[in-house]
């Protein structure tokens, strides 16, 4: 398996612009989640799914975020407008169902917002 | 309010030496402790985990030592190695949501040759 693959690696855009973010998770893989990593926050989760539902999307921080996940192979992040204080690192990452098991990340996509 | 929490930013060793990375937490609900490892322009990748009913986990160099009085975690390198080198992530999940993993702020080891 090609692991958890996100595009694009790197956006640059300008302030007020739409960001749509994309992620493919492993094959079988029952959650999904969205995590945005700052300096100030390390880490932080942003919404997860299961089998395709929101379960949680208490952490995302306005009502600028949304996400999705139409399918089991597919899901989108997206800011709009965007601002120059939501550049980070965005990462997607899946797990398995069972019981106290591993997240797999992708390798991130750098966000500026200029 | 930050409930996985890693007061110290960075940290550096001597090859060959032990590492010891430290991790605070807040909430008693969490039963189940992980540590991811980064590199840069990469995601996290798994490390080793540990649950609340264990007080230690090994793994080869990597051991992580579980306080659950004290609410703090720490993982051991031993020895030490500059391949090492990256960001430490830890990681809590409660039985409730047990894939809902909540992530510190990171501690960036660096192994010197």
């Amino acid at each position: 398996d090609a692991g958890v693959i996100q595009s694009p690696r790197h956006e640059v855009t300008e302030m007020g612009q739409e960001v749509t973010l994309r992620c493919k998770p492993i094959s079988g893989h029952d959650y999904l989640f969205w995590y945005r990593q700052t300096m100030m926050r390390g880490l932080e989760l942003l919404i997860y799914f299961n089998n395709n539902v929101p379960i949680d999307d208490s952490g995302m921080p306005e009502d600028r975020f949304s996400a999705k996940m139409p399918n089991a192979s597919f899901s989108t992040l997206k800011i709009q407008p965007s601002e120059p204080r939501d550049s980070a690192v965005y990462f997607c990452a899946s797990s398995f169902k069972e019981w106290n098991t591993e997240a797999f990340f992708g390798q991130g996509t750098r966000l500026t917002v200029v | 309010d930050q409930q996985v929490k890693q007061n110290s930013p960075s940290l550096s060793v001597q090859e060959g030496r032990i590492s010891i990375l430290n991790c605070d937490y807040t909430n008693s609900m969490f039963d189940y402790f992980l540590w991811y490892k980064k590199y840069p322009a990469e995601g996290p990748t798994f490390l080793i985990s540990i649950s609340s009913i264990k007080d230690k986990n090994e793994d080869g160099r990597f051991t992580v030592f579980l306080n659950k009085s004290a609410k703090h975690l720490s993982l051991h390198i031993v020895p030490s190695q500059p391949g090492d080198s990256a960001v430490y992530f830890c990681a809590a999940s409660e039985g409730i949501h047990p894939n809902k993993l909540i992530f510190g702020t990171g501690t960036l080891l660096a192994v010197q040759p």
